[in-house]
């Protein structure tokens, strides 16, 4: 059965880095994209970015450029979420899902998820 | 960039009421919008894609509407299971979701 398995929870002090991983399973990892999503406590869903494994393709949103990376690594099925420069209000649950590609006009997008990991809960706190 | 604006932000309804909740979408984004039901501290669930297809397993009191920029979700008959919050979702491009309606019991 397919399965997303997140790494446990992180405390971190403003200012540094954190790295979330999600390992996939019962499917064929390039076969599909993963997108993160994150939630503040009390909060909405917020998008944060995807990758394509089969090319290592990346889009990030807007609002995070520049502060997170995507990486995969195929031999183990897992992809990683690197987040830097933590701030308070990055403290939330972030998510790993798994997406089908899709073009529409043209562009490269990915259909809502079907499958998604357990959450990460990652505090950042002095 | 397109934003997502649902209505309202909470909603207290009974069990066996008709609900209906309302996202627009700033510009036109066809009919790639989905919504999603989530309960506390789980994941999101997908009800319905291409704005008006029920996922797989979904109850059938589920249903949704629109395109262009006007969507809906229409619960039919509210059940217990389905006090929750639920979220709008367009992926045209890339992802955006609408701040969430909570249905909350009267």
């Amino acid at each position: 059965q397919v399965q997303l398995v997140q790494s446990g929870a992180e405390v971190k002090k403003p200012g540094a880095s954190v790295k979330v991983s999600c390992k996939a399973s019962g499917y064929t990892f390039t076969n599909y994209g993963i997108n993160w999503v994150r939630q503040a406590p009390g909060q909405g869903l917020e998008w944060m970015g995807w990758i394509t494994p089969y090319n290592g393709d990346t889009n990030y949103a807007q609002f995070l450029q520049g502060r997170v990376t995507l990486t995969t690594d195929t031999s183990t099925s897992t992809t990683y979420m690197e987040l830097r420069s933590l701030r308070s209000d990055d403290t939330a649950v972030y998510y790993c899902a798994r997406a089908t590609a899709i073009r529409i006009s043209g562009v490269v997008t990915y259909t809502p998820p079907d499958f998604w990991g357990q959450g990460t809960l990652v505090t950042v706190s002095s | 960039d397109i934003q997502m604006t649902q209505s309202p932000s909470t909603l207290s309804a009974s069990v066996g009421d008709r609900v209906t909740i309302t996202c627009r979408a700033s510009q036109s984004i066809s009919s790639w919008l989905a919504w999603y039901q989530q309960k506390a501290g789980r994941a999101p669930k997908l009800l319905i894609y291409k704005a008006s297809t029920l996922e797989s397993g979904v109850p059938s009191r589920f249903s949704g509407s629109g395109s262009g920029t006007d969507f809906t979700l229409t619960i039919s008959s509210l059940q217990p299971d389905d006090f929750a919050t639920y979220y709008c979702q367009r992926y045209n491009t890339y992802w955006t979701f609408g701040q969430g309606t909570k249905v909350e019991i009267k």
